[in-house]
C-alpha cells in the first residue's frame, strides 16, 4: 500500500463549528505532516510529527490542533476558524531516519471552506 | 533559511514539444531535490528526484539535471502529452531535516 488517504474530500464549516480532518497511511512511515495550500501557491508546512510526537509547529494559530493517535493516523482538529483559513489541507508522510533523504508522499487533500 | 525560486510561472507548449522548468536554491547544504506534479483537485505527486551526488537522472520522458556549483536544477519533459498539463513544483531539502522548501510552481499547458 503506497497511498496516503484523507477524509473528507470536501468540508464546509461555519466559524463556530468544530470539525476534524483525518489522514491515514500504511507505508510504515514514522513522519507525518500537515500542509496548507492556497490557490496557485505551493504547500506551506504547518505541523510535523515524528514517531507520534510533534516535532515542528510552524507558528500555526491554536484554532488548528493536530493529533497523532498512532503511527498510521494523523488528525487535524479545527475550531473557530476564519474565512481566510479556507484552503486545501494536505497530509503527507515519509520515513524519518536521520541521514536519509525523506521522500514525502502526499494525500489528495481536504478542500476546506469556512463560511 | 533556504529560498527556492522557480521559473517560468506559466508555460505553454505544443503536444510533442519539450518543456523545461528551472529552479535555483540558496542553501548549499540542500542535497535532495524532488519534483512534484499537481493536477487539478489532487495532492502533489512525486514524479522524479535527484540527490546532490548525481548530475542527471532520467525516467522515460522526464529528466532532471543538477548543477551544484551554480545551485540550480531543472526538469525536462520530452514528447509532451496533454496529460502532462498540471502545476509542477520543485523543492529542496537537507538530509536530517523535515522541511521541504518548495518553489512557487509552474503551470504547464500542453496544447493538443
Amino acid at each position: 500500500d503506497t497511498e496516503v488517504t484523507q477524509t473528507p474530500k470536501h468540508l464546509v464549516m461555519g466559524m463556530t463549528n468544530k470539525k476534524s480532518l483525518k489522514c491515514e497511511q500504511h507505508m510504515g512511515h514514522r513522519a507525518m505532516y500537515w500542509y496548507k495550500q492556497k490557490a496557485k501557491k505551493p504547500p506551506e508546512l504547518m505541523f510535523v510529527y515524528s514517531y507520534e510526537k510533534l516535532s515542528i509547529n510552524e507558528s500555526v494559530p491554536s484554532r488548528f490542533s493536530p493529533e497523532c493517535p498512532n503511527s498510521s493516523l494523523l488528525n487535524l482538529h479545527l475550531h473557530a476558524l476564519q474565512p481566510e483559513d479556507s484552503a486545501l489541507y494536505l497530509c503527507a508522510s515519509s520515513h524519518f531516519d536521520r541521514g536519509y533523504d525523506n521522500e514525502q508522499f502526499f494525500g489528495p487533500g481536504t478542500r476546506l471552506t469556512v463560511l | 533559511g533556504e529560498n527556492v525560486e522557480q521559473h517560468p510561472s506559466t508555460l505553454s507548449v505544443q503536444e510533442g514539444d519539450s518543456a523545461v522548468i528551472k529552479c535555483t536554491y540558496s542553501d548549499s547544504a540542500s542535497n535532495y531535490f524532488p519534483w512534484y506534479k499537481q493536477e487539478l483537485g489532487k495532492g502533489p505527486q512525486l514524479i522524479i528526484d535527484i540527490r546532490s551526488n548525481v548530475g542527471e537522472k532520467k525516467d522515460q520522458r522526464i529528466a532532471v539535471t543538477l548543477n551544484k556549483t551554480a545551485k540550480h536544477f531543472s526538469l525536462h519533459i520530452t514528447e509532451t502529452q496533454p496529460e502532462d498539463s498540471a502545476v509542477y513544483f520543485c523543492a529542496a531539502h537537507q538530509t536530517g531535516a523535515n522541511n521541504l522548501f518548495f518553489g512557487t510552481g509552474t503551470r504547464l499547458t500542453v496544447i493538443p
